[in-house]
């Protein structure tokens, strides 16, 4: 079975930190996707990677910065954390290929900015 | 731009009924379609998807959705409904802009199953 981890069920952070959210994928995926997730507007992408070191911009990418260092790992990182984006933040992985695209999801950090 | 709509905030049901949760999507290029299902503090579990050849995709859990290119829609479906289907239900698309790679959701759509 697929899996995707991240680092933290749940987070609170202050107005103006640097926050970090990991995401681990053990398949081997090519992609890798964050999306944030606010109830009543389901889920919006925020940036994608689809190999090392690349990274492309999503629907609402500003003040989120990604980072891809290694295949299986996928960082957001919320550069001054603002009230604004306290919100759920989900990771996905998927592969590249025939009859594929399906996203595997991770289970979600919800974070809380005071 | 492509985008999925979701005209149902919540659906009603009782067990054993029939269930349909509604999703009409918009997209240029014929469109990869898909359902997922969110349990209460989880993430989003893939149910099933459509990407080319019969209309009528089955998936997990007993849930089946019909492609509909003239009415631009994918219904997901279920014979008889079970309280255990309660959940939040997203229906998504693929851009053909990006490689197939990135989704754009629905809103969403809650799904209650009374006893």
């Amino acid at each position: 079975d697929v899996k995707v981890t991240q680092s933290s069920r749940y987070l609170v952070k202050r107005t103006g930190e640097k926050v970090f959210l990991e995401c681990v994928q053990d398949m081997d995926h090519e992609n890798m996707f964050w999306y944030r997730q606010d109830p009543g507007l389901g889920l919006r992408l925020i940036y994608f990677s689809y190999d090392v070191k690349m990274k492309e911009k999503g629907d609402i990418p500003e003040g989120y910065s990604v980072s891809r260092e290694k295949k299986e790992r996928f960082s957001l990182i919320l550069e001054s954390a603002s009230t604004n984006q306290t919100s759920m933040y989900l990771c996905a992985s998927s592969a590249t290929g025939q009859g594929a695209y399906e996203q595997y999801f991770g289970p979600g950090t919800r974070l809380t900015v005071t | 731009a492509q985008s999925v709509a979701q005209p149902e905030d919540q659906v009603n049901v009782a067990e054993g009924n029939p269930l349909t949760v509604k999703c009409t999507y918009s997209v240029s290029g014929n469109p990869y379609l898909f359902w997922y299902v969110q349990y209460p503090n989880r993430g989003l579990q893939f149910l099933l998807k459509y990407i080319t050849g019969d209309n009528l995709v089955k998936g997990s859990y007993g849930f089946e959705a019909e492609f509909n290119k003239s009415q631009t829609s994918f219904h997901l479906k279920k014979p008889s409904a079970l309280v255990s289907d309660s959940a939040l239900y997203f229906c998504a698309v693929s851009s053909p802009y990006t490689g197939r790679r990135a989704l754009t959701f629905g809103s969403g759509t809650r799904l209650q199953v009374q006893p």
